[in-house]
């Protein structure tokens, strides 16, 4: 069964360090979307990206983030200048198309901690 | 009012009880319903989408009451392995899913 891959699995940074978290959504989706769910809080949705720009984002998803499209297989969320409330672990996500009723895969997620 | 709100729980059964989680959303625009289970420190995993009719999965039962804007599951038969946590999860037609906070579950033999 195809499925959506991240890297890395675990990563610890310093506070005001750049991260890059990556992720292969499964080959034939179109839309692709980063979650994070800090522990103990409900995921939450951060940005959607289709057709190589932003399609959605949420209020969390200020200057600090951002995502590429690099190549024709990575989608990669980069956080720069880390917080301490950063932490959490961040989800990449796909789905083949926009209709409302398709399902969103996910990809086991990174956890991120930031000392 | 919280965008989708389930009961936190936990819920303690026994192996072999019917239980039913409820969750309600407060955006009258929604479209489209799902319950994942989530288990502890892993990804959401889709558990079944939610139709108007309703529908069923094997021991799970889903219902979408739109007028109340009220999303339910029932699951029978409880096995250890449905230990987890029940998330609530709404799409309004964009882009953006929001997931309730989860009902925790605990099913003890």
């Amino acid at each position: 069964e195809p499925e959506v891959t991240q890297t890395p699995s675990h990563q610890v940074t310093q506070m005001g360090q750049e991260v890059i978290l990556r992720c292969v959504p499964i080959s034939n989706h179109l839309y692709f979307y980063w979650y994070r769910q800090i522990l103990g809080q409900k995921v939450e949705f951060l940005v959607s990206f289709y057709n190589n720009e932003i399609s959605e984002k949420s209020e969390i998803f200020d200057d600090q983030f951002s995502v590429e499209r690099p190549d024709g297989s990575n989608f990669t969320l980069k956080i720069r200048s880390t917080k301490l409330e950063d932490s959490a672990m961040y989800f990449c996500a796909s789905s083949p198309d926009r209709l409302s009723g398709n399902t969103i895969y996910f990809g086991e997620g990174s956890w991120l901690t930031v000392v | 009012r919280k965008e989708v709100e389930q009961d936190p729980g936990p819920f303690n059964v026994p192996e072999g009880a019917t239980v039913a989680f409820n969750c309600t959303y407060s955006n009258s625009a929604s479209q489209s319903f799902f319950w994942y289970r989530q288990d502890c420190r892993k990804e959401p995993k889709l558990l079944m989408s939610v139709y108007s009719s309703g529908n069923e999965d094997g021991r799970f039962t889903a219902q979408l009451n739109r007028a109340s804007q009220y999303i339910s599951l029932l699951i029978r038969d409880s096995k250890l392995s449905d230990s987890a946590t029940y998330l609530c999860v709404v799409r309004s037609g964009g882009f953006k899913t929001i997931f309730g906070a989860g009902t925790r579950l605990f099913v003890k033999a």
